[in-house]
């Protein structure tokens, strides 16, 4: 499986924008970008995906670098809510394929 | 709509014990995936169910073993427990019946075995 790599902990200020980057310089052609996060004491729950255009939605968004080596994860006003372990996953195309997690970033809002 | 939802919440075995937990996977997933998370690590792939067969597997001995319903639930056996499988269990679901593809996997809550 291509890897990721994240920093172990970020910490941001509520109520402004947070940048969660990720490099999977091995990424190849077919490998979607994904993001769960884990909030404390649940599961994790899914964030985003793209493959190579930026992508939106209503949790966060997701820029992917031209070369697809990097992406980041923008989360636009950061609550305390969203204190949480970021994961950055490359996930085959065809569905259903496994999630291998690796330690993700831990991301803490300061209020 | 319920969720994922696994059982036990919390379990104590001894070593050497066996342990069964359940997963109940979100209405009209078909496909059972379970992850052993260890205290401070990301979740590992154990093994994924569908259509009531082992699909994938991961990195863990024959002690752990699986099964899935008709009704698409699931359920995690581990044999011979060591002190070493103490962590929490989680189960996800994905997979919209009658669909080719889903990325989304949805999560459980978890179970948290300790072995002493």
């Amino acid at each position: 499986d291509a890897k990721t790599t994240q920093p172990n902990s970020m910490e941001s200020n509520e109520e402004e924008p947070v940048h969660l980057p990720c490099n999977h310089s091995t990424i190849s052609g077919t490998d979607y970008i994904h993001w769960y996060r884990q909030l404390p004491s649940q599961g994790p729950e899914y964030v985003i995906h793209g493959l190579t255009s930026n992508v939106n939605n209503r949790m966060a968004s997701l820029a992917i670098a031209e070369d697809r080596k990097s992406s980041t994860l923008i989360l636009h006003r950061a609550t305390l809510r969203d204190a949480a372990v970021y994961y950055c996953i490359l996930r085959s195309n065809f569905g259903n394929e496994k999630l291998t997690f690796g330690t993700g970033t831990r991301l803490t809002i300061i209020p | 709509d319920a969720g994922v939802t696994q059982s036990p919440t919390h379990l104590i075995k001894t070593r050497g014990q066996q342990v069964t937990l359940r997963c109940s996977p979100k209405s009209g997933h078909d496909t059972v995936s379970w992850y052993q998370q260890a205290l401070g690590q990301g979740p590992q792939f154990i093994f994924q169910y569908y259509e009531e067969e082992e699909r994938q597997r991961g990195n863990f001995p024959d002690r752990f073993s699986g099964h899935q319903f008709p009704n698409y639930s699931s359920e995690l056996n581990v044999n011979a427990l060591l002190l070493g499988d103490s962590a929490l269990y989680l189960c996800a679901s994905s997979g919209e019946t009658g669909t080719a593809v889903s990325y989304e996997q949805y999560f459980g809550p978890g179970t948290r075995l300790t072995v002493t």
